[in-house]
């Protein structure tokens, strides 16, 4: 069983294309993350969820929106896609929003914007 | 502003040889740390972590960290690699004092091993 699993593994799409990445975890933890992993491997974190609750909001564009209908899932909507969000993505949860015991990542979703 | 420093982008090791990846942060107060690994076209795992306690903190694949609060550093190390441990390394730390804050990562090392 994968803990945390992200849909799909891979997004090609067009500039100005609006694409959603899926996350879900079945750990039962109650904080969810996503980072942005550019093509230097760089990890930057996006946004975190405490039990749906959005608690941190990096400078991220408001094309990106973040949305968590339970505190098992964390979806991405990206609208207006543009080529700099090329990037690998990761979701990754926590058990507490202290993030002890490190965060565990889904396998990422490698978006290409062409 | 608060940040994760691992001054080595690629390091190029012979199996069997010991590895020290270095990793400097800029938190002040309590920090809780962390070391990652991603391999080729996978997903990161945790290695190991520091929270308080001792300072040597053994972690899975026999790799091992020291917190050096003086030095504000928790380099990872390995007496001797494999082929297998190719990959990419990451540190990360995260501030202890606030509930809310996130974990911060370097920008990672590449670690190649020559078979």
């Amino acid at each position: 069983d994968t803990a945390v699993s992200q849909t799909p593994k891979y997004l090609v799409t067009q500039m100005g294309n609006d694409k959603s990445i899926k996350c879900e975890q079945n750990l039962g933890h109650d904080t969810m993350y996503w980072y942005k992993q550019d093509s230097k491997k760089f990890l930057k974190i996006m946004f975190s969820y405490n039990n749906k609750e959005l608690i941190i909001n990096e400078t991220v564009p408001n094309r990106f929106s973040p949305k968590s209908p339970d505190k098992a899932h964390l979806n991405l909507h990206i609208n207006s896609l543009e080529l700099g969000d090329s990037a690998v993505y990761f979701c990754a949860s926590s058990q507490s929003i202290q993030g002890d015991g490190g965060y565990t990542f889904g396998s990422g979703t490698r978006l290409t914007v062409v | 502003a608060q940040s994760v420093s691992q001054h080595n982008h690629h390091v190029i090791l012979s199996e069997a040889a010991s590895l020290e990846l270095g990793c400097n942060y800029s938190y002040g107060g309590t920090v809780n740390l962390f070391w990652y690994v991603q391999y080729p076209g996978q997903h990161l795992q945790l290695l190991l972590k520091y929270f308080s306690g001792d300072p040597l903190v053994k972690g899975i694949k026999g790799f091992e960290a020291e917190f050096i609060k003086s030095k504000f550093s928790f380099n990872l190390r390995k007496p001797s690699v494999q082929w297998s441990d190719t990959a990419e390394y990451f540190c990360a730390a995260r501030p202890g004092y606030s509930s809310a804050s996130k974990i911060i990562f370097g920008s990672g090392t590449r670690l190649s091993i020559r078979p």
